[in-house]
């Protein structure tokens, strides 16, 4: 196990609802990265955190927003949810994140599935 | 044209058999190259990181041709276990960074 979880497990929710997903780093990481899998796709970044700040985004509409808390815990809420917001929602934790030069690996959290009706 | 792209599969091969997966990444940017392994339902794991020199894990070997912008995985002597989806990922800095996944390869080892 890589020691990072994830809450809630499986979550459902209608269209024009707001949704908060869960994510507790791994001991002594301090970089919180998330990741939307639809099906049959791979992972999508969606945005990072670095010791509280935001360290990069995706693609992804100002309705996805992010929080790290002094734990390096964090948060992704996204509103006005969509039927194509319908996927697995993942957080990987790293250490150091805003240090371009280094290859520390990401550790992936199982993931919350996400389904919008 | 996706920043990474591999043949989605399946794959369906015998045990024991030989099996190489393909991945091109189009970013010349690119640093870091893994391949990871996901299976039904679960989070990505790393597999393995994938180095210029071409390294080797067990019956895992991975290569990376920087020039062709092409990365490859090479799984020897199947086992039924290694059934999963394989994805090839880049990165623009280092793995602590940005992670860019193609859409996987699927891999079904067979009696």
């Amino acid at each position: 196990e890589t020691g990072v979880t994830q809450s809630p497990t499986h979550l459902i929710k209608t269209r024009g609802q707001q949704v908060t997903l869960r994510c507790s780093s791994q001991s002594g990481h301090n970089t919180v990265s998330w990741y939307q899998q639809a099906l049959g796709q791979g992972p999508q970044f969606i945005f990072q955190y670095y010791r509280e700040e935001e360290n990069g985004r995706g693609n992804f509409p100002p309705r996805f927003s992010g929080l790290q808390f002094p734990n390096y815990s964090s948060e992704l809420n996204v509103n006005a949810l969509e039927l194509d917001d319908s996927a697995l929602y993942l957080c990987a934790s790293s250490l150091g994140g805003g240090q371009p030069w280094l290859t520390d690996t990401q550790y992936f959290g199982p993931g919350t599935r996400l389904t919008v009706l | 044209r996706k920043e990474v792209e591999q043949d989605p599969g399946p794959f369906n091969v015998p045990e024991g058999a030989t099996v190489a997966f393909n991945c091109t990444y189009s970013n010349s940017a690119s640093q870091s190259f893994f391949w990871y392994r996901q299976d039904c339902r679960k989070e990505p794991k790393l597999l393995m990181s994938v180095y210029s020199s071409g390294n080797e894990d067990g019956r895992f070997t991975a290569q990376l041709n920087r020039a062709s912008q092409y990365i490859s995985l090479l799984i020897r002597d199947s086992k039924l276990s290694d059934s999963a989806t394989y994805l090839c990922v880049v990165s623009r800095t280092g793995g602590g960074n940005k992670l860019t996944f193609g859409t996987g390869t699927q891999l079904k080892v067979e009696l």
